[in-house]
C-alpha cells in the first residue's frame, strides 16, 4: 500500500497568515492526489484534485502543487472559516490511502 | 441538489452484522463509481471500499476483506455496505461518497456504527 505522510499534524496560525501543508507519498503517484477540508462533526469537503485543480466553488486562496511524491496545499490568506482539519488522499492505486491529517488551529 | 444520505448505523455486538445504505439523488447514480469511507472516533479518514458503476469491480481495504461487501442497486439509486463479523475496531462514522476520477467530490453526512458489548 502507498503510505502518505502528512505534515505537520497540527499548526497554529492567525487570520491573514499564509499556511502550507505537505504530503509525501511512499512512491510516485503522478498527480493523483486530492485535498479535503473537514470541520468538526461534518463530512469532508473536496478542495483540490489532480494535485492542483481547484474544485468548483472553492475560494482561490486555496492552491495545490506537486507531482510524483511531494505535494503541497497552500492557503494564501487564512480566513476564520478555514480553521479545520485537512487531509490529502492518493488515488493512484488501491488501496486508496489518506494522510493522517493536519489540524489548523487559531493562534 | 446533489445529495447522499446514509442510514443503517447503530449499536451492534462484536461478531454481529449491520447493513448500511446510502440513498443518492440529484445526479445520475449509475454513471459513477461510489465509495465508503470511515472515521473512527478522534481519528483520521480511512477508505473502506469502492464499486464500479455496474457493480462489476469492487475493491476493499485489507482490514475488511472477507467481512464487508459493497453493493449497489442502480434502479433504486442506492449504495450498500454489508458488514459481518464486526469488531470493536470497526467503530466509526461511515460516509458514502461519489467518486470522480478517484477523488471524492460529494459526501453524505455519515452514519455512526458502534461495535460494543
Amino acid at each position: 500500500a502507498i503510505r502518505i505522510t502528512q505534515s505537520p499534524s497540527s499548526l497554529s496560525a492567525s487570520t491573514g497568515d499564509r499556511v502550507t501543508i505537505t504530503c509525501r507519498a511512499s512512491q510516485g503517484i503522478s498527480s493523483y492526489l486530492a485535498w479535503y477540508q473537514q470541520k468538526p462533526g461534518k463530512a469532508p469537503k473536496l478542495l483540490i484534485y489532480a494535485a492542483s485543480t481547484l474544485q468548483s466553488g472553492v475560494p482561490s486562496r486555496f492552491s495545490g502543487s506537486g507531482s510524483g511524491t511531494d505535494f503541497t496545499l497552500t492557503i494564501s490568506c487564512l480566513q476564520s472559516e478555514d480553521f479545520a482539519t485537512y487531509y490529502c488522499q492518493q488515488y493512484y492505486s488501491y488501496p486508496l490511502t489518506f494522510g493522517g491529517g493536519t489540524k489548523v488551529e487559531i493562534k | 441538489e446533489v445529495q447522499l444520505v446514509e442510514s443503517g448505523g447503530g449499536l451492534v455486538q462484536p461478531g454481529g452484522s449491520l447493513r448500511l445504505s446510502c440513498a443518492a439523488s440529484g445526479f445520475t447514480f449509475s454513471s459513477y463509481w461510489m465509495s465508503w469511507v470511515r472515521q473512527a472516533p478522534g481519528k483520521g479518514l480511512e477508505w473502506v471500499a469502492n464499486i464500479k458503476q455496474d457493480g462489476s469491480e469492487k475493491y476493499y481495504v485489507d482490514s475488511v476483506k472477507g467481512r464487508f461487501t459493497i453493493s449497489r442497486d442502480n434502479a433504486k439509486n442506492s449504495l450498500y455496505l454489508q458488514m459481518n463479523s464486526l469488531r470493536a475496531e470497526d467503530t466509526a462514522v461511515y460516509y458514502c461518497a461519489r467518486v470522480m476520477s478517484g477523488e471524492m467530490d460529494v459526501w453524505g453526512q455519515g452514519t455512526t456504527v458502534t461495535v460494543s458489548s
